[in-house]
């Protein structure tokens, strides 16, 4: 167990609705990731928070925007979903000071 | 479960034999590497590590390898076990902001 937990597990979406995923990591692990996994590929990056600001981000749309918030929680909203956004999306999350990240289970959205 | 499996390569060895992943990293300023198990319907989840200032890495059944001249990472696993069937990520990660850009994957299967 990573201390990282994700809901909901799966979610069904149509083409042009938001969404919003929800990522709880342990305390004291001030950093969060979000990475959008597509079937046979490795995680790609999509941003990461740090104590609640944004601290990088990856090649993803403005469509994709998240939030961290001051009780270890965060997450990742999604507009005007398109079919290719289906996918696994992981959060994980860093302790501060240290380099390891823990991944949550994902959350498995697919959009129709 | 999903099948992250799908169109990565895959290696298959038999149960107690050792196993031998490779991966090549892409970024001559990488400076951080990690390998990464992946189970069907799960997570990432971190099994070893090793920075540019090393050439090899010792855990728990576990070896990692770097050979920073041709950019090559391995990842040895002894006495391989069913239990170890999953897919495999090498990750990269350059310049202390711990944004790790992930490599394609390899699946493993262990046959009993």
């Amino acid at each position: 167990e990573t201390g990282v937990t994700q809901s909901p597990t799966h979610l069904i979406k149509t083409r042009g609705q938001q969404v919003t995923l929800r990522c709880s990591s342990q305390s004291g692990h001030n950093t969060v990731s979000w990475y959008q996994q597509a079937l046979g590929q490795g995680p790609q990056f999509i941003f990461q928070y740090y104590r609640e600001e944004e601290n990088g981000r990856g090649n993803f749309p403005p469509r994709f925007s998240g939030l961290q918030f001051p009780n270890y929680s965060s997450e990742l909203n999604v507009n005007a979903l398109e079919l290719d956004d289906s996918a696994l999306y992981l959060c994980a999350s860093t302790e501060t000071g240290e380099d390891t990240q823990y991944f949550g289970p994902g959350t498995r959205l697919t959009v129709l | 479960g999903e099948s992250v499996g799908l169109h990565l390569p895959t290696l298959s060895v038999q149960e107690g034999d050792n196993s031998i992943i490779n991966c090549a990293y892409s970024n001559s300023a990488s400076d951080y590497f990690i390998w990464y198990k992946q189970e069907s319907g799960k997570g990432p989840q971190f099994i070893i590590d090793i920075r540019s200032n090393m050439d090899k890495r010792q855990g728990q059944r576990v070896t990692v390898l770097l050979n920073k001249t041709v950019k090559h990472l391995s990842l040895q696993i002894a006495a391989t076990q069913p239990g170890d069937s999953a897919v495999y990520f090498c990750a990269e990660n350059t310049g202390g902001s711990y944004i790790p850009t992930f490599g394609r994957g390899t699946s493993l299967i262990v046959h009993p």
